[in-house]
């Protein structure tokens, strides 16, 4: 059974720091890994979505990698803002007839302090 | 609209009412999903659609019944809930299923929360 654990599970920064976030999965076997942000009682906002075949995907201050055959993601964000504040999710999605399942974690509670 | 919707944002009901919930997709995506949040665990996958057809109840209680009349819209309906079914009720959508070499990129609802007295 697929299981994905993500540290810390809280992180509180200065505004402007470089950060990363880690999560970790323990089944390899994956179709895509997605990160979320997620604000106090609402939904989850998509970031960025890595094909098992990829390396890295990059938006914005946002940069994540997924290193499939070691089990790890890293979500890195650069010159953090208030604004950033949040819950970060990494969910993997299974293989063959299961890649629409979503396995997510704990997520990572970020605060950036003005 | 756009994006996904979900209706009522916020829900008070007694163990023995019946209420519904109610997402719409405004995507064109076929296939959604109902996830649950639990405080301090991980968010759930409940069911799954795609094209109106049911393919996933992940050993859910009988007490909850999903309904999706068409692909832009998915019910789950309640009844006889105890508390510890108080939680976020997330809805979700993607525009494939199991397609082979499509990334199958999920959209979320804002959700309803659901407190159970």
């Amino acid at each position: 059974k697929q299981e994905v654990t993500q540290i810390p599970a809280a992180l509180s920064v200065p505004e402007g720091e470089n950060l990363v976030l880690n999560c970790s999965f323990t089944d390899s076997a994956i179709y895509n890994l997605q990160w979320f942000r997620q604000d106090p009682g609402k939904g989850l906002t998509s970031l960025l979505l890595i094909q098992s075949s990829q390396r890295e995907q990059t938006s914005g201050r946002l940069n994540a990698s997924l290193d499939k055959s070691s089990g790890r993601s890293t979500l890195y964000i650069a010159a953090s803002q208030p604004g950033d504040s949040a819950t970060y999710l990494c969910a993997v999605s299974g293989s063959g007839g299961s890649n629409y399942k979503l396995t997510f974690g704990k997520g990572t509670l970020l605060t950036v302090n003005p | 609209e756009t994006g996904v919707t979900q209706t009522p944002r916020h829900l008070v009901m007694g163990m023995t009412n019946k209420k519904s919930l109610k997402c719409e997709q405004h995507l064109g995506h076929n296939a959604m999903y109902w996830y649950k949040q639990s405080a301090k665990k991980p968010l759930e996958l409940m069911f799954v659609y795609s094209l109106e057809e049911r393919v996933e109840n992940n050993s859910v209680p009988s007490r909850f019944s999903p309904e999706c009349p068409n692909s832009s819209h998915l019910f789950l309906h309640l009844h006889t809930l105890q508390p510890e079914d108080s939680a976020l009720y997330l809805c979700a959508s993607s525009q494939k299923f199991r397609l082979a070499g499509f990334h199958n990129e999920q959209f979320f609802g804002p959700g309803t929360r659901l407190t159970v007295l």
